[in-house]
């Protein structure tokens, strides 16, 4: 069981930037998955979740209208296409899984974590 | 909702280390435990506040009651040096929150 997050960068602020994360070794499309982040020398701070059929989407509210989640369950993977990026955004975003199948989302554990993409805004 | 940790925690080898996570009736909720070491994603350590994941060592335990859930590391030892998180779901707004963080420091 394995996620690979990509995409990270130097972005400007007001830039763009796609995040991916590869899913390996269990069946994807049966997990809600979540973009968590984490400023550097700071804590966590959840970001995103998506469920299995993209209907039930939630963001924090520090994202909400420039973060957009979604998943392709063909490719085995979760996107994070982040828009009007600002310098607080610099941070590195894990993915993450969630404890058990389930087609709606639950209140459970992420148990499964990517190693995280970095991105940086700055001029 | 919001949830909050102590900064830091010290504790000598082989004795018991708490770590606290103080919410607003957050025994009404489910919380969860991770533990991150430095450079390191982090890893589930506690599920519904006292489940432990398989190949979690029984040194770890959780509680849960009011409005302080409670991650306890009894007969701590070096490597459980790191960052502990813990996070519940806030069903009103429909967020994850993670606390502050805890960094424990094993003297």
């Amino acid at each position: 069981e394995q996620l690979v997050e990509s995409g990270g960068g130097l972005v400007k602020p007001g830039g763009s930037l796609r995040l991916s994360c590869a899913a390996s070794g269990f069946p994807f499309s049966s997990y809600t998955m979540h973009w968590v982040r984490q400023a550097p020398g700071k804590g966590l701070q959840w970001v995103s979740s998506i469920n299995t059929g993209s209907t039930y989407i939630y963001y924090a509210d520090s994202v909400k209208g420039r973060f957009t989640i979604s998943r392709d369950n063909t490719k085995n993977s979760l996107h994070l296409q982040m828009n009007s990026l600002r310098v607080e955004d610099t941070a590195l975003y894990y993915c993450a899984r969630d404890r058990r199948a389930s087609e709606l989302p639950l209140d459970d554990a992420f148990d499964v974590w990517g190693q995280g993409t970095t991105v940086t805004v700055s001029s | 909702y919001m949830l909050t940790q102590p900064p830091s925690v010290s504790v000598a080898p082989g004795k018991t280390a708490t770590i606290t996570c103080g919410g607003n009736n957050i025994g009404r909720k489910s919380v969860y435990w991770y533990q991150q070491r430095p450079g390191l994603a982090p890893i589930l350590v506690i599920y519904y506040d006292s489940d432990r994941p398989s190949g979690i060592p029984e040194r770890f335990s959780g509680s849960n009651s009011g409005n302080t859930a409670t991650l306890t590391i009894s007969r701590v030892d070096a490597e459980d040096e790191a960052d502990y998180y813990c996070q519940v779901w806030d069903n009103i707004d429909d967020h994850w929150v993670f606390g502050g963080g805890t960094k424990l420091t094993v003297l």
